[in-house]
């Protein structure tokens, strides 16, 4: 698995847009990359997924590169409801063994 | 998608008890996952749990200390034994939606569990 390197945590106020860039430069051409978010008290849920270029959801935006060595969670206008942690994993297309690291603590102010 | 939840949300067990922790889908799920998070920590899978075999657990961790039930394809145990203090923890069940396309997992709420 693919050892991924994120920001231990950011500031934001709401209604601004969020950028949380993840490092894997030894990401395997079959890895995708995935971004999970995680509430006090919940479990993480899934957000977004990628393997190359941008992918654009309801939620969020993923950016990634030429080079695939890094990516970047974007967050369109926060809102306090946005504070959370954000996980970015690295992982073969059905390799199933999730691998989380520290993650991303957001906090949003208003 | 998948609707998951867990019982119990949270408990205060004694040192030396075993608590089970359970986990339902609503919908059937060949794939289904524990995974462990310490306080102020990250998740830390503990074993993977098919339907029809044993459990398959992850370095550091046992099935004597963490047994594993997975009855049929929308329910499945897990037993902390023999607690200590250091088993404080949440516990979440997780499983796999969607067999083709890159890996993507759904949580539950975890159970939140403190031993004195």
């Amino acid at each position: 698995l693919a050892k991924t390197t994120q920001p231990i945590s950011m500031d934001s106020y709401e209604g601004q847009e969020v950028n949380i860039t993840c490092s894997h430069n030894n990401i395997a051409t079959n890895d995708y990359i995935t971004w999970y978010q995680q509430f006090p008290s919940q479990g993480p849920r899934f957000i977004i997924q990628g393997y190359k270029t941008k992918v654009t959801n309801e939620v969020a935006s993923l950016f990634i590169p030429a080079d695939r060595k890094s990516s970047t969670l974007s967050l369109p206008r926060v809102s306090l409801s946005d504070t959370a942690v954000y996980y970015c994993l690295v992982g073969a297309y059905n390799d199933y063994k999730l691998s989380f690291g520290a993650g991303t603590t957001v906090t949003v102010r208003a | 998608s998948a609707v998951i939840s867990q019982k119990p949300s949270r408990d205060i067990c004694q040192r030396g008890t075993s608590l089970t922790i359970q986990c339902q889908v609503d919908s059937q799920v060949t794939m289904m996952f524990w995974y462990r998070q310490q306080p102020g920590q990250s998740l830390t899978l503990i074993a993977t749990a098919n339907q029809g075999s044993e459990a398959t657990y992850e370095s550091g961790f046992v099935i004597d200390k963490f047994p594993i039930s997975r009855p049929n394809l929308t329910f499945s145990t897990l037993t902390v034994s023999n607690m200590s203090p250091e088993d404080s923890s949440i516990y979440l069940c997780s499983v796999e939606i969607g067999a083709s396309g890159p890996e993507t997992q759904y949580f539950g709420p975890g159970t939140r569990l403190l031993v004195l």
